[in-house]
């Protein structure tokens, strides 16, 4: 069964901390995997892209990178507005419609 | 702007009534898509549609229904048959349908947020 994991479930960060966030993925042919932001009360918005292991993506203080399991999303010297939950998505199989994870909830400090 | 509209953001709902949440894009995209967001869970498909007149079930569509008559709408309806409604909705919309390469960007509205009285 296809699968996403995220995890922690949420992070407590100081303003200027770095840390990751993790997804774990079992799904049947990769087709592509994706983050997205969400605030609270809104909708989610798209992030980053990934199709490959070894695939990079930067956008200001967020990379995002994959392995053939995983992918993690690095937050470098994060400030209080990266604050919001981290969704991650993976598209495979037949129908290739996304499977979404439970998401990280991220929070900065200042 | 181009994007996608939900209404009402907010609503309340009596037990054993109907309510349709809309949603409007005028980003010109084919696909459009419902999901269910409650807390703790991830986002669950409920409805997609990949073209005008056509539909297709998520993995959850027991209790609702959609329609597409138009590409810029897809209107979803909460029936009496969905035995725990209260939930975040939320509409999407990709250039082209699940199915085809480079859809898992998604287009998410400001969702509408149901709950039963």
């Amino acid at each position: 069964e296809d699968q996403v994991t995220q995890s922690p479930e949420a992070l407590r960060l100081q303003e200027g901390e770095s840390s990751s966030l993790n997804c774990s993925y079992t799904v049947s042919g990769l087709r592509g995997l994706f983050w997205y932001r969400q605030d609270p009360g809104k909708g989610p918005e798209f992030l980053f892209t990934l199709y490959s292991a070894g695939e990079e993506k930067e956008k200001e203080r967020l990379k995002a990178t994959l392995t053939k399991k995983e992918s993690f999303l690095h937050i470098t010297a994060p400030k209080p507005e990266d604050s919001a939950t981290y969704l991650c998505a993976v598209q495979g199989g037949s129908q290739g419609n996304l499977i979404f994870g439970k998401g990280t909830k991220l929070s900065v400090k200042p | 702007d181009g994007g996608i509209t939900q209404s009402p953001k907010y609503l309340f709902r009596k037990e054993g009534q109907n309510v349709t949440l809309s949603c409007e894009q005028n980003l010109n995209h084919d696909a459009m898509y419902w999901y269910r967001q409650d807390p703790g869970q991830g986002l669950r498909l409920i409805y997609y549609s990949q073209i005008v007149n056509d539909f297709q079930k998520g993995d959850i569509a027991e209790g609702y229904s959609v329609s597409r008559e138009k590409k810029e709408s897809f209107p979803l309806t909460v029936t009496s048959a969905q035995k725990n409604p209260t939930a975040f909705y939320l509409c999407a919309s990709s250039i082209e349908g699940p199915g085809d390469a480079n859809t898992g960007e998604l287009f998410f509205g400001e969702g509408s947020r149901l709950t039963v009285l």
